[in-house]
């Protein structure tokens, strides 16, 4: 059974580096894509990027400039930085695996717990 | 990017009726979308992928059509689990993007 854990600091200075990592257990993060998703308390969902286990990423434009998606196929673990954050971007940030349109064309399909991230001094 | 609109935003509905949710894209996206419903202080779970498959393990009560712009998710008979928001997801080009959500709740 394919589970997906996120990791990383719960509070982040506003200008700092939010970084989170995900870490795949149960099977091998070849031959998918990875994706991350958001979501500010109360709101919505919103798709923050997603890469495959050997390729480029892709990125939301609404975030791009200050984003980065990277895979350690050694630790079967991606990460996901985003730089000079606000309060804009405390949410709760969920990793997840992202079959897009390949394979069965599954989606967003199996998705970690979430973790809480404040942007606050 | 595509723009994804739900309605209604919020549903009133007793146990047993059968619900309806729809969900319009700016352009269409062919069959790629996918249902999600989401618990209070939890990860949205995916109930539907490709417009109308039933993900393994959801309950048959559940089920999607459409294609093109429009698309729908019907609750044939609301138990006391469903009580909580759904999200639409197209996933037919970057950057995916979500409807704004449907919460049902308890009449």
């Amino acid at each position: 059974q394919l589970q997906l854990q996120e990791s990383g600091p719960g509070l982040v200075k506003p200008s700092e580096t939010l970084s989170l990592t995900c870490t795949v257990s149960g099977g091998a993060i070849n031959s998918y894509y990875w994706g991350w998703i958001r979501q500010p308390p109360g709101k919505g969902l919103e798709w923050i990027a997603s890469i495959y286990y050997d390729g480029s990423p892709y990125y939301n434009p609404s975030l791009k400039s200050r984003v980065a998606m990277s895979v350690d196929r050694s630790k079967n673990q991606f990460s996901l930085k985003v730089n000079s954050v606000t309060a804009a971007d405390t949410a709760v940030y969920y990793c997840a695996r992202d079959q897009g349109t390949t394979g069965r064309g599954g989606g967003l399909d199996i998705w970690g717990q979430g973790t809480m991230v404040t942007v606050s001094s | 990017d595509i723009q994804m609109t739900q309605s209604p935003s919020t549903l009133s509905a007793s146990v047993g009726d059968r619900v309806t949710i729809t969900c319009r894209a700016s352009q269409s996206i062919g069959g790629w979308l996918a249902w999600f419903q989401q618990r209070a202080g939890t990860a949205p779970k995916v109930l539907i992928y490709k417009a109308s498959n039933l993900e393994s393990g959801v309950p048959s009560r559940f089920s999607g059509s459409g294609s093109g712009k429009e698309f729908t998710l019907t609750i044939s008979s609301l138990q006391p689990d469903d009580f909580a928001t759904y999200y639409c997801q197209q996933y037919n080009s970057y950057p995916w993007t979500f409807g704004q959500g449907t919460n049902v709740d308890i009449k």
